[in-house]
């Protein structure tokens, strides 16, 4: 089975914090991004990229940053973390832009709270 | 991405009961994927419709992509317990766009 590893499930971090999220995959997949959950507003995408040190924004990269150096990890950055960033955060990998018939398969998230 | 709305936003069903949720855009979609993320959980991928008026079926769970290929359908028949999440439509042409979802209680 595909895996995809989130490094922490919980995190509060203060207003303010540079805040490193990561994410690995252990299936070689080209394709790896970053979604936030809230309430109400479904996942909204952040950031993606499709290969070694390739990112692309999503529809919401105001305040974040990616890094790509080895295929399988994909890290999401926030420059100086704000209460407004207080989400669920969710990775995902794919093989093919869109998952072709076996989807994008998500990591268990991590939940920051910044106070 | 290619925008995609999903109604209801809830939906309360009764043990037993069938129940569907819609998806719906404005534009002609190249495909969609259908995500079920139970509660505390994350998503997970479903199925995933191509073709227009494709029919797919997972035991208890229909799955219909519309003839202009602009909504498609989630349709439970019996539904259980085991049912309770939130159901999310998603279609993309180079990434992944996701509907608000429906959330889905079932009273016993």
């Amino acid at each position: 089975d595909v895996k995809v590893t989130q490094s922490s499930r919980y995190l509060v971090k203060r207003t303010g914090e540079k805040v490193f999220l990561e994410c690995v995959q252990d299936m070689d997949h080209e394709n790896m991004f970053w979604y936030r959950q809230d309430p109400g507003l479904g996942l909204r995408l952040i950031y993606f990229s499709y290969d070694v040190k390739m990112k692309e924004k999503g529809d919401i990269p105001e305040g974040y940053s990616v890094s790509r150096e080895k295929k399988e990890r994909f890290s999401l950055i926030l420059e100086s973390a704000s209460t407004n960033q207080t989400s669920m955060y969710l990775c995902a990998s794919s093989f093919g832009a869109s998952g072709t018939n076996y989807g994008y398969t998500f990591g268990s998230g991590t939940r920051l709270t910044v106070v | 991405g290619q925008q995609v709305m999903q109604i209801p936003q809830y939906q309360h069903v009764q043990e037993g009961e069938d129940f569907t949720t819609y998806c719906n855009s404005s534009t002609t979609l190249s495909n969609i994927q259908w995500y079920k993320q139970r509660p505390g959980g994350h998503p997970v991928f479903l199925i995933q419709l191509v073709k227009s008026g494709e029919v797919k079926k997972q035991k208890r769970l229909t799955f219909q992509f519309g003839e202009a290929k602009k909504n498609s359908s989630l349709h439970i028949t019996a539904t259980q317990t085991t049912d309770v999440g939130t159901y999310f439509c998603a279609s993309s042409r180079y990434k992944l766009s996701f509907g608000a979802g429906t959330t889905v209680t079932v009273r016993a």
